[in-house]
């Protein structure tokens, strides 16, 4: 099975402008979910969806917002982009049963000047 | 406050040696624990899940989980340089599906 893909791999934005980032799962897994890494707070969940819908929302401002297709690729996009929003994106698919694995994506590297 | 806590290291051992790393969580209601390795400039690649007390191995590794004192542990045997990485706990908590990830402990294999 092809693993969890996501484009672009890099991006290089300024301030103010916004970002969409894609997300394909593995065949067969209906959930997404998504996480920022950055040096200072680690890992952290961003939102998760399963079968078009957001099932779960992490602490992030409302310029952080996602959707789910029928085929279950996800995108998320950052409106009026910070400096602070430069990370490491990842996804990262699952069955979306409680206890299911998720298995992450390469991840998009933003950086924001 | 943070949910999940890992010594940070970094943690050296010598190659063929047992590295030891360790988590504790403070969410007695978490269900689901994974640990992911992380290379430098890659994403987590998942290693072990566990879920119900005791051990479960794999290979040359090895998870432990005490839900009574909190704690998850994850042993690795024959340690080789390739290891090196940072290796990520992960918690899951109640009826939620997102992972709660704790600093990340930085481990070298020497050789």
């Amino acid at each position: 099975k092809a693993g969890v893909t996501q484009t672009p791999r890099y991006l290089i934005k300024t301030r103010g402008q916004q970002v969409t980032l894609s997300c394909s799962p593995i065949s067969g897994h209906r959930s997404v979910s998504w996480y920022q890494q950055t040096p200072g707070q680690g890992l952290q969940f961003l939102f998760e969806y399963f079968s078009e819908t957001q099932r779960n929302k992490g602490n992030f401002p409302g310029r952080f917002s996602g959707r789910q297709f029928s085929n279950s690729r996800s995108e998320m996009n950052v409106s009026t982009l910070e400096l602070g929003d430069s990370a490491l994106y990842l996804c990262a698919s699952s069955l979306g049963t409680r206890e299911e694995t998720q298995y992450f994506g390469p991840g998009t590297r933003l950086l924001v000047l | 406050q943070k949910e999940v806590e890992q010594n940070s290291g970094p943690l050296s051992v010598p190659e063929g040696a047992i590295a030891s790393l360790n988590c504790t969580y403070s969410d007695r209601g978490s269900q689901s624990f994974f640990w992911y390795r992380q290379y430098s400039g890659k994403s987590p690649e998942l290693i072990m899940s566990i879920y119900s007390n005791g051990d479960k191995e794999d290979g040359r590794f090895t998870a432990q989980l005490n839900k009574a004192s909190q704690y998850v542990s994850l042993l690795i045997r024959d340690s080789q340089p390739s290891d090196s990485a940072t290796y990520l706990c992960a918690v899951t908590s109640g009826s939620a599906r997102q992972l709660t990830f704790g600093s990340g402990t930085q481990l070298t294999v020497l050789p």
